[in-house]
């Protein structure tokens, strides 16, 4: 346990459905990100927030939108998805931006059907 | 643009035995940092080691050691006697200070321990 939770664990949904992953940090931290996992490509880093502000959209579709009502809590909302988003979702936070270790939490594994 | 590679998709060793986990990366800039990161089965994410560019003795974390080699852009990562628990997908990564920090990660190796 990195102190980094992640909820649901496990996420399947039709592509006309609306939902969203949560990540929870209990660290001080105020970085937090999302990454997105496919299998057999490197981590793609989706969003940055720093101090509850984006700094970065990876060039990420409309139809990921992410939220960051304050610095312990991290949104990804999700809506009308493609069976190519089905991937795991990670969220990590760390103590800045630059430099210092990012935890990551447990994931959501993503299935769009 | 900065990327990280590792080539070896997936290794395997014996219990007890060492390991290397090859790692190469590019960057223009002078001052980054590089991790090893390793991902079990229950696909959570943990800082195995970090080396600071400046810093030109190898970082060690009780088995685990980097050779890291500046000039050559290359970052491996040595497991020594190796443990059941080690089974698991290893990333290195990259964080430049240009890159808002953002972690570049490689395509990852997937590592058996037999026993």
């Amino acid at each position: 346990e990195t102190g980094v939770t992640q909820t649901p664990r496990h996420l399947v949904m039709g592509m006309t459905n609306k939902k969203s992953l949560k990540c929870e940090q209990h660290l001080g931290h105020n970085a937090m990100y999302w990454y997105k996992q496919s299998a057999k490509k490197p981590l793609e880093l989706m969003f940055v927030y720093s101090l509850e502000e984006r700094v970065e959209n990876n060039s990420v579709p409309s139809r990921f939108s992410p939220e960051c009502p304050n610095s312990s809590h991290l949104f990804l909302h999700l809506h009308t998805l493609q069976p190519e988003d089905s991937a795991l979702y990670l969220c990590a936070s760390s103590q800045d931006n630059w430099g210092t270790e990012a935890f990551f939490g447990q994931g959501t594994r993503l299935t769009v059907v | 643009a900065q990327t990280v590679t590792q080539s070896q998709p997936e290794m395997s060793v014996q219990e007890a035995e060492t390991v290397t986990l090859s790692c190469t990366y590019d960057t223009s800039e002078n001052n980054y940092y590089l991790f090893w990161y390793k991902q079990p089965p229950s696909r959570q994410m943990i800082l195995v080691i970090r080396q600071e560019a400046y810093k030109q003795q190898n970082a060690t974390e009780n088995r685990f050691s980097v050779n890291f080699q500046k000039a050559a852009k290359s970052f491996s990562l040595k497991i020594s006697d190796s443990q059941l628990g080690d089974t698991a997908m290893y990333f290195c990564a990259l964080a430049t200070s240009s890159n808002t920090g953002k972690l570049i990660f490689g395509q990852g190796t997937t590592l058996q321990v037999k026993p």
